[in-house]
């Protein structure tokens, strides 16, 4: 178990909805990252934040969005969903600056249909 | 683009033998390398780091190499067991600032063999 807890674990949703992701980083840690991880990809960096504040962004479409919160939970929200944003949604966490081990979830598995 | 590539998507090795896993990163830059391991249905578990001022270090029954003058990475498993098989990501990171997410390979395959 890495401490990072990610809801849900599965996710059916249809094209056009809107879904939201949750990630609690382990304890203690200020960086929150979103990969996503499809068949045809490897795991792909989303964005990253640091105590509440976006710090990088990575390949992430404009339709999502993420944002972390004072308790530094992280939310990741995925709107106007198309059949290709099926995929594993991982979130992961680190202590702070990069060059710190860097701790992944479960992963969120979302199906659109 | 990716900047962290595997040289085989697959490899099979028989139970009982060693593994090696190779990786080639094409960012001089980056100067924190990690090995995870993904099983089926799981989130990467991480096996070993290793950063530049180091070439290798050992963890148990694990071991990483850094070559940085070729820009090559490997990940060494020891007398591999059936619960070694996964898939291999290494994944590469520049510690002094910028994006802090990981890069990663695209993943090597492990099979092992009984």
């Amino acid at each position: 178990d890495s401490g990072v807890t990610q809801t849900p674990k599965h996710l059916i949703t249809a094209t056009g909805q809107r879904v939201t992701l949750r990630c609690s980083p382990r304890s203690g840690d200020l960086s929150v990252y979103w990969y996503q991880q499809s068949l045809d990809q490897g795991l792909q960096f989303l964005i990253q934040y640091y105590n509440g504040e976006e710090r990088a962004k990575g390949n992430i479409l404009e339709r999502f969005s993420a944002q972390q919160f004072p308790d530094l939970h992280s939310e990741l929200n995925l709107s106007s969903l198309e059949l290709g944003d099926s995929a594993l949604y991982f979130c992961a966490s680190s202590v702070d600056r990069p060059g710190n081990t860097i701790y992944f979830g479960e992963g969120s598995w979302l199906t659109v249909v | 683009g990716e900047s962290v590539g595997l040289h085989l998507p697959t490899l099979s090795v028989q139970e009982g033998d060693n593994s090696i896993i190779n990786c080639a990163y094409s960012n001089s830059a980056s100067d924190y390398f990690i090995w995870y391991k993904q099983e089926s249905g799981k989130g990467p578990q991480f096996i070993i780091d290793i950063r530049s001022n180091m070439d290798k270090r050992q963890g148990q029954r694990v071991t990483v190499l850094l070559n940085k003058t070729v820009k090559h990475l490997s990940l060494q498993i020891a007398a591999t067991q059936p619960g070694d098989s996964a898939v291999y990501f290494c994944a590469e990171t520049y510690s002094g600032g910028g994006a802090d997410g990981l890069t990663f390979g695209k993943g090597t395959h492990l099979i092992i063999q009984p």
